[in-house]
Parts: structure tokens; C-alpha cells; sequence
């Protein structure tokens, strides 16, 4: 009963770099976010997913590119790293079920520190 | 911009003391106000909700405010204790808006023994 996971937890890379980060949630929930937390900026949206194959761009997606080729993956890909990009990485999930808005689950957050 | 403004970004309370923390809003279609809770290292969970048809939520120790005419709520963390000391993000979605949080900028709260 893993919940929500994230891996790595930890990661350092160079500018230029290609770097995925993963989420992996078990509770077949049908949303899905990114999130990007900044001291003094709180959580940032990048992506959110209503469902598998749908996908779109939250209030900072610039440098970020998102897949959901399955309800429980939810993978982030920066394509191009750059120092800005420096940050904790959070994802979530949330059911969509009566409720007008159902609560938010975040995994752990992965630190990527950009060199 | 920011349509979530949070307040104090930090607040150091003695035990047993009264914690506040403020969030105004600009965007009158936002209909559900929950508050997260985040220790370090660790991401942030919900602590308690409330939707504008009601004033005032309380659960246990912890109570939101809401005032929909000033497009403000707070969260009251009555009986402080050290093990409060966390984070604390207020948010706002609205209904038909795949669920999206827009969150404020979070309040670290420091109690003292």
C-alpha cells in the first residue's frame, strides 16, 4: 500500500541535461499535478492530467514536457535543465469522484539541484 | 500574478498560545479553501477545508474563518503546540476546474516550548 511515490528523491544534474522524474500513484485516481515549490512562491503548478492520454499546462510549464500513457504514472520531463529549474518537485493525485473537489494526495517531492 | 495572498510568511508562538495565518483571494468563481500542513522533507497534506455557504469550520484545535464579502480566511491553531511547528499553505480551486489548487505562498510556524 504505497500510495503515492516519487523517485529519484534526490537528484543533482548539469545544465543542458535531460532529467524525468516519476510519480507513481496506486490509487487509480484519475488527476494527476506537478508542482514546484520555490521559497516564497509556495507550490507552483506545472501540469496536471484529468485522466490517461489527457494532459494540460498549469501556471508554469515553460521548460517541462508531461506523459500519461497509464492512469498510474504521471512522469515530468525537464528537457533542457537550466539553473532556475532548481527546486523541489512535488506530484499529486486526486480522485474525481461526487464530491465537488475531492482532496489532494502528494507523494514525498523529489530536490533537483541544477549545476 | 497572485491570486492567493498568504500571511504572515513566518510566526514564532509560544505553547499554548493562538497561532493566525491569513489568505485573501481575488477570484470570486473560487468555491472550495483548504489549508495544507507540510513537515520537512515531507509533502504537504490536508489539514482542513472549508466552502463559502459556511463562516466557520472547526475541527479539534484547528478552525477556518472564512469571509466572503472581504474575499478572505484564516486559520486559528488554538492550544499551539511544538508539534504544529510546520508549513502551512492556504489554497483555492473552483468547481469545474479539474481539481487545480492555487496556492499561497505558505506561513512557517515555529512554536516554542
Amino acid at each position: 500500500d504505497a500510495g503515492i511515490t516519487q523517485s529519484p528523491r534526490y537528484k543533482i544534474t548539469e545544465t543542458g541535461r535531460q532529467v524525468t522524474l516519476m510519480c507513481h500513484q496506486t490509487w487509480s485516481h484519475s488527476y494527476m499535478f506537478w508542482y514546484r515549490q520555490d521559497l516564497g512562491h509556495g507550490l507552483r503548478l506545472i501540469y496536471y492530467s484529468a485522466a490517461a492520454d489527457i494532459t494540460d499546462k498549469g501556471e508554469v510549464p515553460d521548460g517541462y514536457v508531461v506523459s500519461r500513457s497509464k492512469t498510474e504514472n504521471f512522469p515530468l520531463t525537464l528537457e533542457s535543465a537550466t539553473r532556475s529549474q532548481t527546486s523541489v518537485y512535488f506530484c499529486a493525485s486526486s480522485d474525481s469522484g461526487p464530491k465537488l473537489q475531492e482532496t489532494q494526495y502528494f507523494g514525498p517531492g523529489t530536490r533537483l539541484l541544477v549545476l | 500574478q497572485q491570486q492567493v495572498k498568504q500571511s504572515p510568511q513566518s510566526l514564532i508562538v509560544q505553547k499554548g498560545g493562538i497561532s493566525i495565518i491569513n489568505c485573501a483571494y481575488e477570484n470570486t468563481a473560487f468555491d472550495y479553501f483548504p489549508w495544507y500542513q507540510q513537515f520537512p522533507g515531507k509533502g504537504p497534506a490536508l489539514l482542513i477545508a472549508i466552502r463559502p455557504d459556511v463562516s466557520e469550520k472547526k475541527e479539534g484545535r484547528f478552525t477556518i474563518s472564512f469571509n466572503k464579502s472581504a474575499k478572505q480566511f484564516s486559520l486559528h491553531i488554538m492550544d499551539s503546540q511544538p508539534g504544529d511547528s510546520a508549513t502551512y499553505f492556504c489554497a483555492a480551486s473552483k468547481t469545474g476546474g479539474y481539481n487545480k489548487l492555487i496556492f499561497g505562498a505558505g506561513t512557517r510556524l515555529a512554536v516554542h516550548p
